[in-house]
């Protein structure tokens, strides 16, 4: 189960929107509906954020949209502001050798 | 609303087995369909998944730690219990329990950190 690979960092100014890879393979990202992602702030637990590619839990503000394409995943962050300054993680079912998640290598979203 | 804190050691030493306790409040781990992760975070690095499990006691594992790792539930206590064995310094993480919503995870406790030193 090798992690996922996401960019180290993106960035963006306010407003603007970014969007994050997560690229895996047949055997977890591209083999099934179950890739979700976290934000997380320092020292602070991981938040759910997306989950089933695209679907976001309630509370959680629609200017964050996943979708995937194959074996990557991406999500989106539109109308960045300054609160979305956190490392992102995203994670996928996999059952290549054994049922089990994987999560992505992190990506650091920095607010310019 | 459901809460998830984890319990444990601060410190190990090498080669001790380190125990974590995670008792959730607001629902039952009986409830059908309850499943139950433990995911680890070392400082500065990514999140890494190390085991599930179900409300029929179903156990799932990290096939990278398998043979260190064990997970338990005591329903009448409403806790999940993570033993992993012959602890190293490079177990040194934050452990977070997290309750799952089908194959994501969608409540966490707020982590224990775990150091492993002599």
């Amino acid at each position: 189960q090798s992690a996922l690979t996401q960019p180290a960092s993106v960035s963006g100014s306010p407003g603007q929107s970014i969007t994050i890879s997560c690229t895996g393979t047949s055997s977890d990202v591209g083999g099934y509906k179950y890739v979700s992602w976290y934000q997380q702030h320092p020292g602070k637990a991981p938040k759910l954020l997306i989950y089933e590619v695209g679907t976001r839990p309630s509370g959680i503000s629609n200017r964050f949209s996943g979708s995937k394409s194959g074996n990557t995943a991406s999500l989106t962050i539109s109308g960045l502001q300054a609160e979305d300054e956190a490392d992102y993680y995203c994670s996928s079912y996999t059952a290549s050798s054994t049922l089990g998640y994987v999560f992505g290598t992190g990506t650091k979203v920095t607010v310019l | 609303q459901v809460t998830l804190k984890e319990s444990g050691p601060a410190l190990v030493k090498p080669t001790q087995t380190l125990t974590l306790t995670c008792t959730f409040s607001g629902i039952s781990l009986s409830t059908n369909a309850m499943r139950a992760s433990w995911v680890r975070q070392p400082p500065g690095k990514a999140l890494e998944w190390l085991a599930r499990i179900d409300w029929n006691d179903d156990k799932f594992y990290s096939s990278s730690l398998k043979t260190r790792l064990s997970v338990s539930k005591d329903t009448s206590k409403n806790q999940v219990v993570l033993t992993m064995t012959n602890m190293d310094p490079v177990d040194t993480a934050t452990y977070y329990c997290a309750r799952h919503l089908v194959n994501a995870f969608d409540i966490w406790g707020q982590g224990t950190m775990v150091t492993v030193s002599s």
